[in-house]
């Protein structure tokens, strides 16, 4: 069966600290990976991640894959309260649909 | 705005009633896809459409559901005889497919339906 896997499922932290956010997936017929941002609406879109050791990076976001291990992470570095919100991971299967995570809900106390 | 819409954002209903939503995709887009998503989980695949046609559909997807993109335009996703448990947010995405390039799938606000 297809599953994409997120950890920890749920992360609270301090305003400026650093936090890693782990995606281990097994899905057939594997595409790219996706990162998504969700606060209480639709899904924002992160990043899209097809080849392994190629690190993408947006501002204080990063993102990196493995194909050989099956697991990504999405760092984010002197987080601020408007990184509170759900982190979903999801894996592109036969460049048709996305199977998903569970996601982690991140909370930054100020 | 020309992101992907959805309407209505928020349906209630009684057991047993229909109801129909419908999706707006970004307008070049030529794919369109729907997903159900629950408290605390991740959205989950229903269907999706290239153009008009309908390439795939989820088992989650009962006899009960239907969905149809008749222009290769919007969408319409109908839910008849409602049940307690279709109680979700159901989000709509598009993408532009290019023959083997993979591109985004972007969403839309979603339609959060309560079942009573």
């Amino acid at each position: 069966e297809d599953k994409v896997v997120q950890s920890p499922l749920s992360l609270v932290v301090h305003e400026g600290d650093t936090v890693t956010l782990n995606c281990s997936y097994e899905v057939t017929n594997f595409r790219s990976l996706l990162w998504y941002k969700q606060e209480k609406k639709a899904p924002t879109f992160l990043f899209m991640l097809t080849s392994s050791g190629i690190e993408k990076k947006s501002g204080r976001l990063s993102s990196i894959l493995d194909k050989k291990e099956l697991f990504s992470i999405l760092n984010i570095t002197a987080t601020q309260t408007g990184d509170s919100a759900v982190y979903l991971c999801a894996v592109l299967q036969g460049a048709q649909k996305l199977v998903f995570g569970q996601g982690t809900r991140l909370t930054i106390n100020p | 705005d020309t992101g992907v819409s959805q309407d209505p954002r928020h349906k209630i209903t009684k057991r047993g009633q229909n109801v129909t939503f419908r999706c707006d995709p970004i307008s070049e887009h030529n794919r369109l896809y729907w997903y159900r998503q629950t408290l605390g989980q991740g959205p989950e695949f229903l269907t999706y459409f290239q153009n008009e046609a309908q390439l795939e559909k989820s088992r989650l997807l009962s006899d009960r559901f239907s969905a149809e993109r008749p222009k290769g335009s919007f969408s319409t996703l109908e839910i008849q005889r409602t049940e307690q448990g279709d109680s979700a947010m159901y989000l709509c995405a598009s993408s532009l497919w290019r023959g083997g390039v993979t591109d985004t799938q972007y969403f839309g606000p979603g339609t959060r339906l309560t079942v009573l």
